[in-house]
């Protein structure tokens, strides 16, 4: 079955660029109508929805973080990327990267949630 | 689109009947889901559609409503439901969620 595992470094300075991975075992980002998503999650908060990219390319981007974020696919290695840039400590959250697929549902749903990675912004 | 929980939090015991409500907004037809989260885990999906069964999540978990009101219904809870529940919208961008309802045994 399809799997999602996050990756990149726990720690990242104020100013810089927040970069993550999410590579997907078990099937492949460019086929069919998925969509791969990043969502945050401050420690004892809410959930965030960041972004997602479709299986073509297409993006959309949560206006509150529209002006630093990209989220890409690089099919060669099944990998979905993000990146923050100009990061502060208000950035400091577990990140997960998920799946919505709307062929299988009259609106979509996030069917498939990797286990997420911490991230600290910190000097 | 914002999506108001109630309760925040709620105290039950097991085999009691927990509802919770979701109020978007503006109407957006079915387009919501549910998910439930455990500490230190990753959300899992409940319900589509509004109220339509993932597969592999019990029958007691149900789900209803259309437009602006939603609600979660455990029927009889069991110790594995204590989590923490948030409603979610795909009817207009930016994609938002509830800000949760933490389900504690009393």
């Amino acid at each position: 079955q399809v799997q999602l595992q996050e990756s990149g470094p726990g720690l990242v300075k104020p100013s810089q660029t927040l970069s993550l991975t999410c590579t997907v075992s078990g099937g492949s980002i460019s086929s069919g109508s998925f969509h791969w998503n990043w969502i945050r999650q401050p420690a004892g908060k809410g959930l965030e929805w960041v972004g997602r990219i479709s299986s073509s390319g297409n993006t959309n981007y949560n206006p509150s973080l529209k002006s630093r974020v990209t989220i890409s696919l690089d099919p060669s290695k099944n990998q979905i990327s993000l990146r923050l840039r100009s990061v502060t400590a208000a950035d400091t959250a577990m990140y997960y990267c998920a799946r919505d697929d709307p062929s299988s549902y009259d609106s979509s749903a996030f069917d498939i949630w990797g286990q997420g990675t911490m991230v600290t912004v910190s000097s | 689109i914002q999506l108001t929980q109630s309760p925040s939090s709620l105290s039950a015991s097991v085999g009691d009947r927990v509802t919770i409500t979701c109020r978007a907004s503006q109407g957006i037809y079915s387009t919501l889901a549910w998910y439930q989260q455990k500490p230190g885990r990753a959300p899992s999906l409940l319900i589509y559609d509004a109220s339509s069964l993932e597969s592999g999540v019990p029958s007691r978990f149900s789900g209803s409503g259309s437009g602006t009101d939603f609600t979660l219904t455990i029927s009889s809870l069991q110790p594995e439901d204590f989590a923490t529940y948030y409603c979610q919208q795909f009817h207009d961008y930016p994609l938002t969620f509830g800000g949760g309802t933490k389900v504690e045994i009393k």
